[in-house]
């Protein structure tokens, strides 16, 4: 279990409808990031956000919005779906590593989202 | 962009090693990562590396070269649930810890 709690854990809608997909990241930590893996891609990296404010931006389109509460729980929000949208939406926060020192980013269950 | 490249499938032996590739573009990097990911789960965490050299973790090695822009994943001794995507990430200056990934290597273990 890396802490990182997603939900729900599958979604099936149809095109156009909207969904919004939740994360809460571990204990204490201040960072969200989401990222996007499609079958024919990689993990794309979508939007970060740290302690409430947005502190980076990727290749999130229009029609997806994110925000971070004051809980630090993140709710990513994807509109007008399409067909193209169905992919694991992965949330991670940054956790130190113990070994290496390094900030590393501990991933989520995911979120599986089919649009029929 | 910030390519990063590494071969799309390998096939290897059980009880054998295996080196997947990546090479990533050195302009502002700043470290590299690996991760291991099953199928419809969740990426895990394998090695850092930020110091050109090889870091051993237990039967995982990976080495990296700042200046050829490369970093190779060393598996020894392999086992059926090596079976997975192994994915070749960097941070780059300016992107705080977001993570740049490569597309993943489907590493296929066979008896």
């Amino acid at each position: 279990d890396s802490g990182v709690t997603q939900t729900p854990k599958h979604l099936i809608t149809a095109t156009g409808q909207r969904v919004t997909l939740r994360c809460s990241p571990r204990s204490g930590d201040l960072s969200v990031y989401w990222y996007q893996q499609s079958l024919d891609q990689g993990l794309q990296f979508l939007i970060q956000y740290y302690n409430g404010e947005e502190r980076a931006k990727g290749n999130i389109l229009e029609r997806f919005s994110a925000q971070q509460f004051p809980d630090l729980h993140s709710e990513l929000n994807l509109s007008s779906l399409e067909l193209g949208d169905s992919a694991l939406y992965f949330c991670a926060s940054s956790v130190p590593d113990g070994y290496t020192g390094a900030n590393v980013l501990t991933f989520g269950a995911g979120s599986r989202l089919t649009v029929l | 962009g910030q390519n990063i490249d590494q071969p799309t499938e390998m096939t290897a032996t059980e009880g054998a090693i295996v080196q997947i590739n990546c090479t990533y573009q050195t302009s502002g990097f700043n470290g590299l990562f690996w991760y291991q990911q099953h199928a419809g789960e969740a990426p895990t965490f394998l090695s850092y590396n930020v110091l050109d050299g090889l870091e051993e973790k237990g039967r995982f090695s990976s080495f990296l070269s700042r200046s050829k822009g490369y970093s190779y994943l060393l598996l020894k001794e392999l086992q059926m649930k090596d079976s997975a995507s192994y994915l070749c990430a960097a941070t780059y200056t300016g992107g705080g810890n977001k993570l740049t990934f490569g597309t993943g290597t489907q590493l296929k273990v066979e008896l």
